[in-house]
């Protein structure tokens, strides 16, 4: 079956620690996408990545990095300078040749920083 | 900018009530519109979409209509169960103003719906 898969389904980190998320998808798609959901404010787009060894900053990318060595792969890295990373993450992705830009999204991670 | 504004959540029903989720939106040319939901502790998934004015989206008993005029996708359902509570988010996809939109969604805030038997 074809999707998205995000690991691990819950994280804990201690404050001043780096944090990877995985995100692999087996779906072909071109572009993927990394959203942060915090309770009440919908879900922010962090970065996204149209093609590989491509990426683009969204809305508040500041403290975050990734990387998009592989169609498959788009991890993101929460680095120390977040300053608040308690979150659910969410990854996306989607077909380019979509006009329509229909996303499917992956089940989620939720980070807990101690 | 581009921007989606749902009705206060949350929203309490009985079973077999009637389901409105009021969503507008402010947009540059022409967007698509999306419903997704997502239920406890899960990702997110497409409940129904329309992709241009006057089109209605349909899925598992929801529906929403593309109102151009109003600016509005408005998400209804005759008759809910249980098994719809969930959060329900209304987004939207539209070219910024170099007329490119690389496939970004604009999201509202989500609505909280809780159904009781």
């Amino acid at each position: 079956d074809g999707g998205i898969t995000q690991s691990p389904k819950y994280l804990f980190r201690k404050e001043g620690q780096n944090v990877t998320l995985s995100c692999e998808q087996n779906l072909n798609h071109d572009a993927m996408y990394w959203y942060r959901q915090d309770p009440g404010q919908g879900l922010r787009l962090i970065y996204y990545s149209q093609i590989v060894n491509d990426f683009q900053k969204g809305d508040i990318a500041e403290g975050y990095s990734v990387s998009r060595e592989k169609k498959e792969s788009f991890p993101l890295t929460v680095t120390s300078a977040q300053k608040n990373p308690t979150a659910f993450y969410l990854c996306a992705s989607r077909r380019s040749t979509d006009s329509y830009n229909e996303q499917f999204f992956g089940p989620g991670t939720r980070l807990t920083v101690l | 900018g581009n921007s989606v504004t749902q009705m206060e959540g949350p929203v309490t029903l009985s079973e077999e009530a009637f389901l409105t989720i009021n969503c507008t939106y402010t947009a540059t040319g022409y967007p698509s519109l999306f419903w997704y939901v997502q239920y406890p502790g899960e990702g997110l998934q497409l409940l129904l979409k329309a992709t241009k004015a006057d089109d209605k989206g349909s899925n598992k008993g929801f529906e929403a209509t593309y109102r151009k005029e109003t600016t509005s996708f408005h998400l209804e359902k005759g008759s809910v169960q249980v098994s719809d509570s969930a959060v329900y988010f209304c987004a939207l996809s539209a070219p910024n103003a170099g007329g490119t939109s690389y496939g970004k969604l604009t999201f509202g805030q989500g609505t909280i719906l809780t159904v009781h038997p």
